[in-house]
């Protein structure tokens, strides 16, 4: 059964701190995404990442930064966590064009005290 | 930047009937569109996809309808069922490598019995 695991379902940090969530996917996907989700909002990219050491901005790149030092691996980076980072955060993988599905994980509540 | 969006956030059904959700987008260089589910606690998953040189798709239950003209994207579902209720979003992307989905911001499905 194919999956995306993120590290944590749950998490608390104080602000400035700073926070890390891990993502691994066992597809050999290419492509991997974090996306933040807030009601009324829907889905917004923060980064993503279309091959190992590389990345691109996403719509919400403020504030976050990305490591992709294995391709199984796709770590989302807080530098100074502020409440208004509070948000689920999902991550998510997909084949080098997209096609087919992309495979997500099942989520980190992050919140930011 | 242009997105994808849908026209309502909420829908109520009940259960039996069919249901249609409506997606629009802006992006006209979007060949490929997906519809997820999302339940509560979970992270999205996939349901159906389309290719741009398509007009229709069928699943079990599931049918995607696609409008490049006016660029509009349905989802409906037969026959529907408490377990359907969730919230459903559409993406798309375009056939090139690196190219992350652009999602909408969701319509919740309720379904009562």
């Amino acid at each position: 059964d194919v999956k995306v695991t993120q590290s944590s379902r749950y998490l608390v940090k104080r602000t400035g701190e700073k926070v890390f969530l891990e993502c691994v996917q066992d597809m050999d996907h290419e492509n991997m995404f974090w996306y933040r989700q807030d009601p009324g909002l829907g889905l917004r990219l923060i980064y993503f990442s279309y091959d190992v050491k590389m990345k691109e901005k996403g719509d919400i790149p403020e504030g976050y930064s990305v490591s992709r030092e294995k391709k199984e691996r796709f770590s989302l980076i807080l530098e100074s966590a502020s409440t208004n980072q509070t948000s689920m955060y999902l991550c998510a993988s997909s084949t080098q064009t997209g096609r087919g599905s992309a495979f997500f994980g099942q989520g980190t509540r992050l919140t930011v005290v | 930047g242009e997105s994808v969006g849908l026209h309502l956030p909420t829908l109520s059904v009940q259960e039996g009937d069919n249901s249609i959700i409506n997606c629009a987008y802006s992006n006209s260089a979007s060949d490929y569109f997906i519809w997820y589910k999302q339940e509560s606690g979970k992270g999205p998953q996939f349901i159906i996809d389309i290719r741009s040189n398509m007009d229709k798709r069928q699943g079990q239950r599931v049918t995607v309808l696609l409008n490049k003209t006016v660029k509009h994207l349905s989802l409906q579902i037969a026959a529907t069922q408490p377990g359907d209720s969730a919230v459903y979003f559409c993406a798309e992307t375009f056939n090139q490598a690196g190219t992350a989905l652009i999602f909408g911001k969701g319509t919740t499905l309720s379904v009562s019995s």
